[in-house]
């Protein structure tokens, strides 16, 4: 069974930074892209950024490009986001997925629970 | 606003049909494959169709989607109450290089 599980998230000043991390199981990580999406308090899903099998190809929604960085450790099986220059409008639960297949345009097809990321002064 | 267009909220009484618009462009839905996921309250989403019309493992046959052009609908029939949540469509595109969703639906059943 495929099992997420993100930590780090929390509350934040704007223009500071944060760091999630994603620890997963129950499937060989390394042959699949990972992704993380989010859900702004009420509102709709919104795909932040993807990461290739090898993390040879990344992509990010435009909302966040140039301020957070995907990365992964394929040895660790862990997933992260680094978030910097954080704004009001970051605030959302954070949903690390992954894909189906090794490239960033497959599908997403399980999610983690989600963590709450805060960002208030 | 969202990339693909969905209406906010859609209602039936139990044992109806109902059936979910959502429109996209050449780049998206024009041109790559539609998924819609299921959002219970609470809970995160989960993938109910794929490929525009494929079942996955274990979501039952009550649950069908279609792409025609730049739009694709779900339906749901013999509607119950279990199916109240939010559905939101899916879809790479290839303008962006990006995944971008709907604003999701809120299907109430009445």
């Amino acid at each position: 069974e495929v099992q997420l599980a993100e930590s780090g998230g929390g509350l934040a000043q704007p223009g500071r930074s944060l760091r999630l991390s994603c620890a997963a199981s129950g499937f060989t990580f390394d042959d699949y892209a990972m992704h993380w999406v989010r859900q702004g308090p009420g509102k709709g899903l919104e795909w932040v950024s993807g990461i290739s099998w090898n993390s040879g190809s990344t992509g990010y929604a435009d909302s966040v490009k140039g301020r957070f960085t995907i990365s992964r450790d394929n040895a660790k099986n862990s997933l992260y986001l680094q978030m910097n220059s954080l704004r009001v409008e970051d605030t959302a639960f954070y949903y690390c997925a992954k894909g189906v297949g090794t490239m960033v345009r497959g599908v997403i097809d399980s999610w983690g629970q989600g963590i709450l990321v805060t960002v208030s002064s | 606003q969202s990339v693909l267009t969905q209406p906010p909220s859609a209602s039936g009484t139990p044992g109806q049909r109902v059936i979910i618009s959502c429109s996209g462009s050449s780049s998206n839905i024009g041109s790559n494959y539609v998924y819609w996921y299921q959002q219970l309250p609470g809970t995160a989403p989960k993938l109910l169709i794929s490929r525009n019309s494929q079942r996955p493992s274990g979501v039952p046959d009550r649950f069908s989607g279609s792409k025609s052009g730049t739009s694709a609908s779900l339906a749901i029939s013999g509607l119950r109450s279990e199916d109240e949540a939010d559905y939101y469509c899916a879809a790479w595109d290839d303008s962006l290089s990006a995944w971008v969703f709907g604003g999701g639906t809120k299907l109430t059943v009445l």
